[in-house]
């Protein structure tokens, strides 16, 4: 399977934990990117990378969430001092970038977080 | 705040009929959009993309419709099947390489 893959699927804790999840994006893929989900809505965004480099960071990334993509290739999203609010669907996509324009991003199946 | 809406958050359809999804966007500067599907438990599967220089683009009984005039998206599925059935979302390109999606059409198909 050669798509994105998110570890783990599901997490459950105690809130004021720290957790951290992974993406491994589509090899060929230079750009990622972290949503999270919540039951009823569309996937807000909250950071993305080209390479390594942090490009964007969306208001809802509090200074208690921090993204990391060391190498460009696989990237961590940490939560710290998790909330009860923070449970939600994490969503990691990839993507090629191209000098003819956007491309589609291609999804994971997400990281569901529960907090206790 | 910009944003992108659905107009119907459900929709039933017969198996066999079309059916249509409507989305609405409000950033005239987002220059690129995408259907994406997405079944119970599973992430977002990417259907179709359209520029915005373009108003019409056809897939495998997928036809994706942009009018820019107005703001507005569709997206249409062809002789609908009961593997279609599934929540669908449209997301915006806009200016920062940020996707907005909208809060999605959940679709069921009925035998």
């Amino acid at each position: 399977d050669t798509g994105v893959s998110q570890n783990p699927r599901h997490k459950i804790t105690k809130r004021g934990q720290n957790v951290t999840f992974r993406c491994d994006p589509i090899s060929e893929h230079n750009r990622l990117y972290w949503y999270r989900q919540t039951l009823g809505q569309g996937p807000e965004f909250l950071t993305y990378f080209q390479n390594e480099a942090q490009l964007e960071k969306s208001r809802l990334l509090s200074d208690r969430f921090s993204a990391e993509r060391p190498k460009g290739s696989f990237s961590t999203l940490e939560i710290q001092r998790t909330e009860q609010g923070d449970s939600a669907m994490y969503l990691c996509a990839s993507s090629v970038s191209s000098g003819t324009g956007n491309q589609p991003q291609h999804f994971g199946d997400g990281t569901r977080l529960s907090i206790l | 705040g910009e944003s992108v809406g659905l107009h119907l958050p459900t929709l039933s359809v017969q198996e066999g009929d079309n059916s249509i999804i409507n989305c609405a966007y409000s950033n005239s500067a987002s220059d690129y959009f995408i259907w994406y599907k997405q079944e119970s438990g599973k992430g977002p599967q990417f259907i179709i993309d359209i520029r915005s220089n373009m108003d019409k683009r056809q897939g495998q009984r997928v036809t994706v419709l942009l009018n820019k005039t107005v703001k507005h998206l569709s997206l249409q599925i062809a002789a609908t099947q009961p593997g279609d059935s599934a929540v669908y979302f449209c997301a915006e390109n806009q200016p920062g390489n940020q996707f907005y999606f909208g809060t999605g059409t959940s679709l069921t198909v009925i035998p």
